[in-house]
């Protein structure tokens, strides 16, 4: 069985930084393109980063490009978002999913972390 | 970005047919793909590819639509079926619609 599970998130001031971590089991995590995707309380959904199988490329929504670093750890089936400078309009449930390919559509999904930037 | 309008809300009986409708604001070819959420949980694929039904799902979900124009159909619809469901596009950057709340009667 698929499993994502999210962590790392919390309360954290204006232009701080947050790393997310998600741990992934049940696949071959090296199989898979994945991504971050976020949703604002109430809100709709947003894609925020992709990165490739090996991590050799990486894809970012415009409005994090810069602030925020997607990467991977394949030996320990591990996927991480470095989120610095942070706004209070990334406040959002994040989630880790995988995908088909960058820009694709999204297979799997963890439950997801609360990140809230307040201060 | 491509933005993709879907109907906020509807409301139906059990056992009867529902279309949810997204429109995106320019050609995505096939490359539509469609979630439901239920509250406090996380999305689920339910369609991939504007017609494809992800492995798992009930037949009783299919998808139709090319171009701009899309749609999400379940029949017949059951309770359990009350949730959010959103349309996502990946022809451009991933975007996905505000989402459409199912309310079963």
């Amino acid at each position: 069985e698929v499993q994502l599970v999210e962590s790392g998130g919390g309360l954290v001031q204006p232009g701080r930084s947050l790393k997310l971590s998600c741990a992934a089991s049940g696949f071959t995590f090296s199989d898979y393109y994945m991504a971050w995707v976020r949703q604002a309380p109430t809100k709709g959904l947003e894609w925020v980063a992709s990165i490739s199988y090996d991590g050799g490329s990486t894809y970012y929504r415009d409005s994090v490009k810069g602030r925020f670093t997607i990467s991977r750890d394949n030996a320990k089936s591990s996927l991480y978002l470095q989120m610095d400078s942070l706004r209070s309009e990334d406040t959002a449930t994040y989630y880790c999913t995988t995908t088909e390919g960058i820009g694709d559509y999204f297979d799997y999904w963890g439950q997801g972390v609360m990140v809230t930037v307040s201060s | 970005d491509t933005v993709l309008t879907q109907s906020p809300a509807l409301a139906v009986s059990p056992g009867e047919r529902v279309t949810i409708s997204c429109r995106a604001s320019e050609s995505v070819s096939t490359g539509m793909h469609w979630y439901q959420q239920k509250p406090g949980q996380q999305p689920k694929l339910l369609i991939y590819g504007a017609s494809n039904l992800e492995s798992g799902v009930p037949a009783r979900f299919s998808g139709s639509g090319s171009g701009t124009d899309f749609t999400l159909t379940i029949d017949p619809v059951e309770a359990d079926d009350t949730a959010t469901y959103f349309c996502q596009q990946s022809w451009n950057d991933p975007t996905f619609g505000s989402g459409t709340k199912l309310e079963i009667k």
